[in-house]
């Protein structure tokens, strides 16, 4: 399969802990994008990578989020502190470069609850 | 913000066409046309995109209006398995996308 990739697929935690999801995009992608999705909504961006430079971060990024693309491959979002409110499905996608025309291809998610 | 307009539902009857409207009032020179599709508890799946003219593929069709202000997509033969979220968007495609609430297409047996 050469999809986007996520994992894990499901994560249960409790309220202050810290989770961190893995995305592996289709291969030679130089965007990455991170989405979270809450019941009954659409999903809202969080954060992109042109290759391993964060290039775009949303007001929905509080300062317990971080993300990385650390040699532009894989990336990883990590949440400190867990909050109730974190409870969502976190999407990946990746598209091949940054020009017109491109698409966006997602990966199945992680889905995060937090106790 | 989503910059399009879709209605909220729709309901199509197996094996008949679903025509799937979108309004994209504010759509620039540059912007493509695109549709998704999220069929329940996954991810978002590409399905087609245009920029001025009509566009098939094996998933469906994309009708876009001369002025670019509204697209419709088809599904030629709507079977269970459509049964899902549609959401439009008119942007470049390299930058973030803005979903909005999508149409909810449930096809019916």
């Amino acid at each position: 399969d050469t999809g986007v990739s996520q994992d894990p697929r499901h994560k249960i935690t409790k309220r202050g802990q810290n989770v961190t999801f893995r995305c592996d995009p289709i291969s030679e992608h130089n965007r990455l994008y991170w989405y979270r999705q809450t019941l009954g909504q659409g999903p809202e961006f969080l954060t992109y990578f042109q290759n391993e430079a964060q290039l775009e971060k949303s007001r929905l990024l509080s300062d317990r989020f971080s993300a990385e693309r650390p040699k532009g491959s894989f990336s990883t979002l990590e949440i400190q502190r867990t909050e109730q409110g974190d409870s969502a499905m976190y999407l990946c996608a990746s598209s091949p470069r940054a020009i017109s025309g491109d698409t966006q291809y997602f990966g199945p998610g992680t889905r995060l609850t937090v106790l | 913000d989503a910059k399009t307009t879709q209605p909220p539902s729709m309901d199509c009857a197996e094996g008949r066409a679903a025509n799937l409207p979108c309004n994209h009032s504010t759509i620039s020179g540059n912007e493509y046309v695109y549709w998704y599709r999220q069929i329940h508890s996954q991810g978002p799946q590409y399905i087609i995109h245009g920029l001025k003219n009509n566009e098939t593929n094996e998933m469906a069709s994309l009708i876009i209006t001369e002025d670019r202000k509204s697209s419709t997509l088809i599904l030629p033969h709507a079977t269970l398995r459509d049964t899902a979220v549609y959401y439009c968007f008119d942007q470049t495609g390299a930058n973030n996308l803005f979903f909005g609430t999508g149409t909810r297409l449930t096809v019916i047996p």
